[in-house]
């Protein structure tokens, strides 16, 4: 399978712990983004990355949140102190970046439930 | 700001009718719009984006920038419509194309009786 990876596909956890979630985009993908998407919402934007370097981040994401991407390959978001708020589907996608080639290709999710 | 509004959560239409799920927008500059479809239990995925000016399974949209819609529609439903459909929105450069991140609308569920 070439397309974006994202593991693990569920996650449960208990308030206050902290997760990681890891994202593997298409190979040749530079731009990689992660948005998440709550119950009867499309997906919101989270932040996104060029390379190994973060380019923009949304309000959403509050300090409890950080995503990385070392050396420009795979990404991690994790957050830390989770709140029940935080339960929701966090999807990463990745694109070319080129302008006639920036299609965002989306991997399956993961599925966070903080009880 | 931008923002994407789909008006109708719901939409269920006979096989063989036509479609057409309503998508406007509101951005200050000249975006990039596109349809992504979710089947069940797969992954959103692109159908069609206005620059490619393409058809795609039977899908067609227009962008009208005077009323600020970009309609996604379909002259014949068939039952493997059924999906949840996101319009999305990115900025795009002087050249028209898109970078950075997608503004999604809430999605219509459709679905094609028999």
């Amino acid at each position: 399978d070439t397309g974006v990876s994202q593991n693990p596909r569920h996650k449960i956890t208990k308030r206050g712990q902290n997760v990681t979630f890891r994202c593997d985009p298409i190979s040749e993908h530079n731009r990689l983004y992660w948005y998440r998407q709550t119950l009867g919402q499309g997906p919101e934007f989270l932040t996104y990355f060029q390379n190994e370097a973060q380019l923009e981040k949304s309000r959403l994401l509050s300090d409890r949140f950080s995503a990385e991407r070392p050396k420009g390959s795979f990404s991690t978001l994790e957050i830390q102190r989770t709140e029940q708020g935080d339960s929701a589907m966090y999807l990463c996608a990745s694109s070319l970046g080129q302008t006639l080639k920036n299609i965002q290709y989306f991997g399956a999710g993961t599925r966070l439930s903080v009880l | 700001a931008q923002r994407v509004t789909q008006p109708e959560k719901l939409l269920s239409v006979f096989k063989g009718a036509p479609v057409e799920l309503k998508c406007n927008y509101s951005y200050s500059g000249s975006p990039e719009l596109f349809w992504y479809v979710q089947y069940s239990r797969q992954r959103l995925q692109l159908l069609l984006r206005h620059i490619s000016r393409e058809s795609i399974k039977g899908f067609t949209a227009d962008l009208n920038k005077g009323e600020t819609s970009f309609h996604l529609k379909k002259p014949f439903a068939q039952e493997e419509d059924s999906a949840m459909y996101y319009c999305a929105l990115s900025p795009s450069n002087a050249g028209g194309t898109s970078y950075g991140k997608l503004t999604f609308g809430q999605g219509t569920i459709l679905t094609v009786h028999p």
